[in-house]
């Protein structure tokens, strides 16, 4: 099955930097690679997405790169804020839609 | 539309007890699946299902049923809980297409 590794665990920004979390995936057939934001004591919700077909994709302050043939893809946020602070989380799927996630990033944002 | 909606969303059981996670989307979403959600580990993929009727074993399956009688309902059965099975679980859904999985508020299950 799909194996995902993200890095770094823990990550620690100043307010208004930026920060990187890279994931990497073992299986070529995914195609589809997912970010998801869990704030403490709820539920992981997608922020941004990206298939096999584009390298990147922007949403206001959030990217993702995907380099397919590296097998591995990015998200980046830009000009952090405090309410960036949460735990992130990388996922990958084919088109079985079976997603398998990451172990996550936590985020610390300082003020 | 309510979402996922997953119900206990707090459960303690004792060793050797069985119990039904409940999860209900009504999205008319056809995949669902269910995971495990322990501390440095990520979410770990137990069941998930393409539609009614077919269901699929994801990575850690063991001491875990699943059924997909409906489009709607996609229940969890412990057979026989066990302190491993102390855990959060969270129900997604997803109707293809493109979108990813929504995810329910989860249950907190504890077993001592």
């Amino acid at each position: 099955g799909e194996n995902v590794e993200q890095h770094p665990s823990t990550l620690s920004v100043q307010e208004g930097d930026s920060a990187v979390i890279k994931c990497t995936y073992s299986d070529s057939a995914s195609n589809y690679f997912p970010w998801y934001k869990q704030e403490l004591g709820k539920r992981p919700q997608l922020i941004i997405d990206i298939r096999s077909n584009v390298g990147e994709k922007k949403d206001q302050r959030i990217a993702v790169t995907l380099n397919k043939t590296a097998k591995h893809f990015s998200l980046h946020i830009t000009e952090t804020q405090p309410e960036d602070s949460a735990v992130y989380f990388c996922a990958a799927s084919g088109d079985d839609y079976k997603l398998s996630f990451g172990a996550g990033t936590t985020v610390t944002v300082r003020a | 539309n309510a979402g996922v909606t997953q119900t206990p969303k707090f459960q303690v059981l004792k060793t050797g007890q069985s119990m039904t996670l409940q999860c209900a989307q009504d999205m008319n979403h056809e995949y669902m699946s269910w995971y495990r959600q322990d501390p440095g580990m990520g979410l770990r993929l137990i069941h998930y299902s393409v539609g009614a009727g077919i269901t699929d074993q994801g990575e850690v399956p063991n001491g875990y049923n699943v059924s997909r009688s409906t489009t709607e309902d996609f229940p969890l059965r412990l057979l026989s809980a066990a302190p491993s099975q102390t855990s959060v679980y969270f129900c997604a859904s997803n109707g293809g297409g493109g979108y990813g999985y929504t995810f329910g508020s989860g249950t907190r299950l504890t077993v001592v």
